[in-house]
């Protein structure tokens, strides 16, 4: 089956360190999109991709870097500098269809645990 | 950008249909409407969306007034497995990508 892959499902990690969550596709999507969720709150757009090499920031993209050199893959990566990086990570993808023929798809996230 | 108002909450019986309404008063007239639904600890499902026309599919029915500033996700017969977080959202242009505005969505519970 199609679908997106995130791993892991869950992530600790120490004050400081960086770290790259994993985003695999096999739904043959050309855009890509990494989003942030807090407790009880909505998504918030980290960074999205539309082709292979090239990246966008996001509302949100102080902190995070990502990179995009496969179509299938969309990793991104929670640095140092990310002051407030515990949270529930989530990737996406959509086609190039036309916004109504292409609606996101959702991986089922990565829990990241910073102490 | 075309912000969407849901009830934070909302309660139905196993078996008969769940309403959940939205509005969103500000929307454009080339802004679809989406919903997704997110179970605890996964990620959002796409479920159905639309323009201007009543939409219909194997999950949901959407319902668009003719003004556009509501609209009423339908789900006919409510499981146990539909409770959820439902989130309405208008798709917004962001620097030629999608990028969609979620708000706090309607926590539906379904009841036995």
């Amino acid at each position: 089956d199609g679908g997106i892959t995130q791993s892991p499902k869950y992530l600790f990690r120490k004050e400081g360190q960086n770290v790259t969550l994993s985003c695999e596709q096999n739904l043959n999507h050309d855009a890509m999109y990494w989003y942030r969720q807090d407790p009880g709150q909505g998504l918030r757009l980290i960074y999205y991709s539309q082709i292979v090499n090239d990246f966008q920031k996001g509302d949100i993209a102080e902190g995070y870097s990502v990179s995009r050199e496969k179509k299938e893959s969309f990793p991104l990566t929670v640095t140092s500098a990310q002051k407030n990086p515990t949270a529930f990570y989530l990737c996406a993808s959509s086609g190039t269809g036309g916004v109504g023929n292409s609606p996101l798809h959702f991986g089922n996230g990565t829990r990241l645990t910073v102490t | 950008d075309a912000k969407t108002t849901q009830p934070p909450s909302m309660d139905c019986a196993e078996g008969r249909a769940a309403n959940l309404p939205c509005n969103h008063s500000t929307i454009s007239g080339n802004e679809y409407v989406y919903w997704y639904r997110q179970i605890h600890s996964q990620g959002p499902q796409y479920i159905i969306h639309g323009l201007k026309n009543n939409e219909t599919n194997e999950m949901a029915s959407l319902i668009i007034t003719e003004d556009r500033k509501s609209s009423t996700l339908i789900l006919p017969h409510a499981t146990l497995r539909d409770t959820a977080v439902y989130y309405c959202i208008v798709r917004v242009a962001y620097q030629g990508a999608q990028k969609l505005v979620f708000g706090q969505g309607t926590r539906l519970t379904i009841n036995p």
